[in-house]
């Protein structure tokens, strides 16, 4: 089955303890994007992967670190979390002529 | 980014009525896409429309596309109380970036 799997699905943590989320896809896309979610805002993207090796930095990149040294995983690294990173998160991948595909969300709270 | 902005941010209509929400954007596109958001779930898409097509129908849904006015809208018809979610819609360019979303039009329909 096609998917894009996050984990963990929730997630809280204290302030400055490193974490990481993990991202996987098996679909073979070449591109991959992290957003995060909040009340009123919509989805702003923070990084986003063209393909391996490939990274950008999207609308809302500060505090946050991204990696593809493979083409199935997009972690996201947030070395130092502070409160204000306390959100909801999504993956996605997509493909060269296909629409995005979602993963399940990963819920953050940073106290 | 290519970032579409949906209207009107929120919506509530009787079970049977039927739902247009429109979404504007600012540069030339290739695609336009409509996703669907359940409460706290990952983004699922709808349909996509080209830039050379003006009206496309999936099921209940129909969306159109003005190039001119730099708009598009969608129409849910005889609408039910499990199409209460926020939609968005994503922008396209060259069909290779992962799009990015404006806030969404959060619908509810009441059974």
């Amino acid at each position: 089955e096609a998917q894009v799997t996050q984990n963990p699905r929730y997630l809280i943590t204290v302030t400055g303890k490193k974490l990481t989320v993990t991202c996987s896809q098996n679909m073979n896309h070449e591109y991959m994007s992290w957003y995060r979610q909040d009340p009123g805002l919509g989805l702003r993207q923070i990084y986003y992967s063209m393909n391996v090796e490939v990274t950008d930095k999207g609308d809302v990149p500060e505090g946050y670190k991204v990696s593809r040294k493979e083409k199935r995983n997009f972690p996201l690294i947030l070395e130092s979390p502070s409160p204000n990173q306390t959100s909801l998160y999504f993956c996605a991948s997509k493909g060269v002529s296909t629409e995005a595909f979602f993963g399940q969300g990963t819920r953050l709270t940073v106290v | 980014s290519q970032q579409g902005e949906e209207d009107p941010q929120a919506l509530s209509i009787q079970e049977g009525e039927n739902a247009t929400m429109n979404c504007s954007y600012k540069t030339s596109i290739n695609n336009l896409q409509w996703y669907r958001q359940n409460s706290g779930r990952g983004l699922v898409h709808l349909i996509l429309i080209r830039s050379n097509e003006r009206e496309k129908h999936s099921g209940r849904l129909r969306v159109t596309l003005d190039t001119s006015k730099k708009s598009s809208s969608l129409l849910i018809t005889a609408s039910r109380a499990a199409d209460t979610a926020s939609y968005f819609c994503a922008t396209g360019s060259g069909g290779s970036y992962i799009p990015t979303f404006g806030r969404g039009t959060s619908l509810i329909v009441h059974p």
